[in-house]
C-alpha cells in the first residue's frame, strides 16, 4: 500500500508562471513532510519541509502547503525558471518511521 | 565538507551473481540509509543503520543485507542478482537518524542485471 502518492508522474509549466506538486498520504501518523529535487545522475536534494503543526512553509521562491485534513499538500514553485526542470519527490516522516517516499513527479518548465 | 560518496558509479553484472555497494556518509554523520529508485517505484527504503545497527528494514526479500562499520561507512549487498534488480541504489545519511530530519544523498549506484 503507497503511503505517499504523486498521482502526476510528469508536468509542464511555461518559464515565469507558477508550478504547482501535488502529493497526498495516508498514513495519519505522518508528522513531518519533506520535498526532494532530483537531476539525472545526481542523488536527490533537499528542497523544502513542513511540519504538521504548520500550514504554510515558504523558502524564496518555493512554498509548501499542507491540509492535514484532506491529507494533501502541494509544492508551488513562482516564478518557474529552466533550471527548475527536474524529478520532485514528497516524503513524509512520523511515528519512527523511516523516510517514506512518493514516486515523484517530472517537471519541465518550458522556456 | 565532503558529500555522501557512493562507489562504483555504475556496475554491471549477471544473474545469479552477488554486489557490494559502498557509501561514505558526511563526517560526523552516524545513520545510513539505503534506497532503491526504480522508473515505476520512485524511491524505496531498504534498511537503515545507526552505530553499526540496523534500525529499520524495508520489504525487501533477504537477498538485500547491509552493514555499518565502526567509522559509519556501510556497504550494502545483494546476492543472487536477478534482473529486476537493476536499479539506482542511492545512500543517504543524517546526523541523527532518518526518522526526524532530512537526509542527504550521494549521487548513487547504477546496477545494471544482465
Amino acid at each position: 500500500d503507497q503511503q505517499v502518492k504523486q498521482n502526476s508522474p510528469s508536468l509542464s509549466v511555461q518559464e515565469g508562471r507558477i508550478s504547482i506538486l501535488n502529493c497526498d498520504y495516508t498514513n495519519s501518523m505522518f508528522d513531518y513532510f519533506l520535498w526532494y529535487k532530483k537531476y539525472p545522475a545526481e542523488g536527490p536534494t533537499f528542497l523544502i519541509s513542513i511540519s504538521s503543526i504548520k500550514d504554510k512553509n515558504e523558502d524564496g521562491r518555493f512554498t509548501v502547503f499542507l491540509n492535514k485534513s484532506a491529507k494533501h499538500l502541494s509544492l508551488h514553485i513562482v516564478p518557474s525558471q529552466p533550471g527548475d526542470s527536474a524529478v520532485y519527490f514528497c516524503a513524509a516522516i512520523g511515528g519512527n518511521t523511516p523516510l517514506v517516499f512518493g514516486k515523484g513527479t517530472r517537471l519541465s518548465v518550458i522556456a | 565538507k565532503a558529500g555522501v560518496t557512493q562507489t562504483p558509479r555504475y556496475l554491471i553484472k549477471t544473474r545469479g551473481q552477488q554486489v557490494t555497494l559502498s557509501c561514505s556518509p558526511i563526517s560526523g554523520h552516524r545513520s545510513v540509509s539505503w534506497y532503491q529508485q526504480t522508473p515505476g517505484q520512485g524511491l524505496q527504503f531498504l534498511f537503515e543503520y545507526f552505530s553499526e545497527t540496523q534500525r529499520n528494514k524495508g520489504n525487501f526479500p533477504g537477498r538485500f543485507s547491509g552493514r555499518q562499520f565502526s567509522n559509519s561507512r556501510s556497504e550494502m549487498n545483494v546476492s543472487t542478482l536477478e534482473l529486476g534488480d537493476s536499479a539506482l541504489y542511492l545512500c543517504a545519511s543524517s546526523l541523527r537518524g532518518a526518522d526526524g530530519e532530512k537526509l542527504f544523498f550521494g549521487s548513487g549506484t547504477q546496477l545494471s542485471v544482465l
